[in-house]
This record gives C-alpha cells, sequence and structure tokens, in this order.
C-alpha cells in the first residue's frame, strides 16, 4: 500500500458527460500528479500540483482540469467525454522538499474509466 | 525531447530463470532512474531507483545499475517467480517540473 488514495475504483459513464476523480496523496507529501495510462499511448504525464498551485502541464487536453484543495487532495475534472478517453487514470504524490532533490513518486490504485 | 525505451514483451520465461529487462533513455541533464512493476489489476509499485551515474538500485531481489556511459538502466533478477509476472517499467524523472517519463512497458510472464 502506497498510502495514495483514489476514488472511484472505476467509473462507467457515456460519451459528452463530465466525470470528477480524487486523489488523497500520502500524509505529508505536497506535491499530487496526473497520469493518464492507455493501450495507444501507454503511460503519460498530464499534470502537477505543490501545495495547491499548478506547477507544470503535460499532455492534458483543454477538456481536462485539475485543482489541489488546501488539505492537499487533488481532484481530475474530465469534461465532454468522448469514447477515446477512457483510459486508467493514476495520482501519485511526492514529498517535494522544495530543494530541487528529485523526489520518488508514490502512485495510487488507479481509477478505470469507460466510456461508453 | 526526454524519452525512455524498452524491449518490446512480451517475455516469458521459465521459473527460476535468469531475467533482464533493457532500458535505455535520452535525456539532458542527469535524470533520476526508476523501474516501477504493475501486478495484474492494480496500481504501480516503484521497485527500485538509481539517482546518479554507477548508482545500483535493489529491491526484493531485482537489480539495475544506472550506467551513463551507455545510457542504460537494465533490470535483472537472478531467479524470477511466478509471483514475478507483472508489466515492469522503466522511468526517468528530470527535474523540468518532476515529471516522469515512463518507457512502454514489458510484460514478463513466468511459467511454472
Amino acid at each position: 500500500d502506497s498510502g495514495v488514495t483514489q476514488t472511484p475504483k472505476h467509473l462507467i459513464t457515456a460519451t459528452g458527460q463530465r466525470v470528477t476523480l480524487r486523489c488523497s496523496p500520502r500524509s505529508g507529501d505536497l506535491s499530487v500528479y496526473w497520469y493518464q495510462q492507455s493501450l495507444d499511448q501507454g503511460l503519460q504525464f498530464l499534470i502537477q500540483y505543490y501545495n495547491g498551485e499548478e506547477r507544470a502541464k503535460g499532455n492534458i487536453l483543454e477538456r481536462f482540469s485539475a485543482q489541489q484543495f488546501p488539505d492537499l487532495h487533488s481532484e481530475l475534472n474530465l469534461s465532454s467525454l468522448e469514447l477515446g478517453d477512457s483510459a486508467l487514470y493514476f495520482c501519485a504524490s511526492s514529498v517535494d522538499t522544495g530543494t530541487g532533490a528529485l523526489e520518488t513518486q508514490y502512485f495510487g490504485p488507479g481509477t478505470r474509466l469507460l466510456v461508453l | 525531447g526526454d524519452s525512455v525505451t524498452q524491449m518490446e514483451g512480451p517475455v516469458t520465461l521459465s521459473e527460476e530463470a535468469f531475467l533482464t529487462i533493457n532500458c535505455t533513455y535520452t535525456a539532458t541533464g542527469y535524470p533520476s532512474l526508476f523501474w516501477y512493476v504493475q501486478y495484474p489489476g492494480e496500481g504501480l509499485q516503484l521497485l527500485l531507483k538509481a539517482t546518479k551515474a554507477d548508482d545500483k538500485g535493489s529491491n526484493k531481489g531485482f537489480e539495475a545499475t544506472y550506467r551513463k556511459e551507455t545510457t542504460s538502466f537494465h533490470l535483472e533478477k537472478g531467479s524470477v517467480q511466478v509471483s514475478d509476472s507483472a508489466v515492469y517499467f522503466c522511468a526517468l524523472l528530470y527535474n523540468q517540473g518532476g515529471k516522469l517519463i515512463f518507457g512502454q512497458g514489458t510484460e514478463l510472464s513466468v511459467k511454472p
């Protein structure tokens, strides 16, 4: 158990809908990362938040957005869903001491999204 | 840009065989290197890591050495077990934004 929790575990929805995925980082971790795992694209970085602020953006679609709340949990919002958005969405967290040192990321179990 | 390339899978071995999964990377600067493992139906678990050249990461009988001269981080295990069947991901972490860049994953299947 990495200490990172994600809900829900599975989500089935229809095209055009909007969903919210939730992540709670390990205790004490200030950074949260979102990744998408799909068969055709593999594992891709979407976005990073550090202590409530967006820090880095990867291959995240404009239909997707995220935020990190004062209690450090994070939510990934996916809207106007398309069939191709079906994937496993992972959240990860790291300590991030702010010193520039490269910190290990610990992953949650993922949310499997199926868009029908 | 930065990238990671792993050997294609699936790799099928008999129990107690020697395992090597090749991983090479392209990066500017000096990234940290990681191996993550994904068991069927589960999330990613950190297996081992190395943060600088010539470092050796090890865990649960798995080892990998950070080779700057060959830009490689090959995963090895002397004697695999059925329980090692999983997908293995090599990744690099570069300090520009802290994102992990993953290889495509290598599926390992160990038969009794």
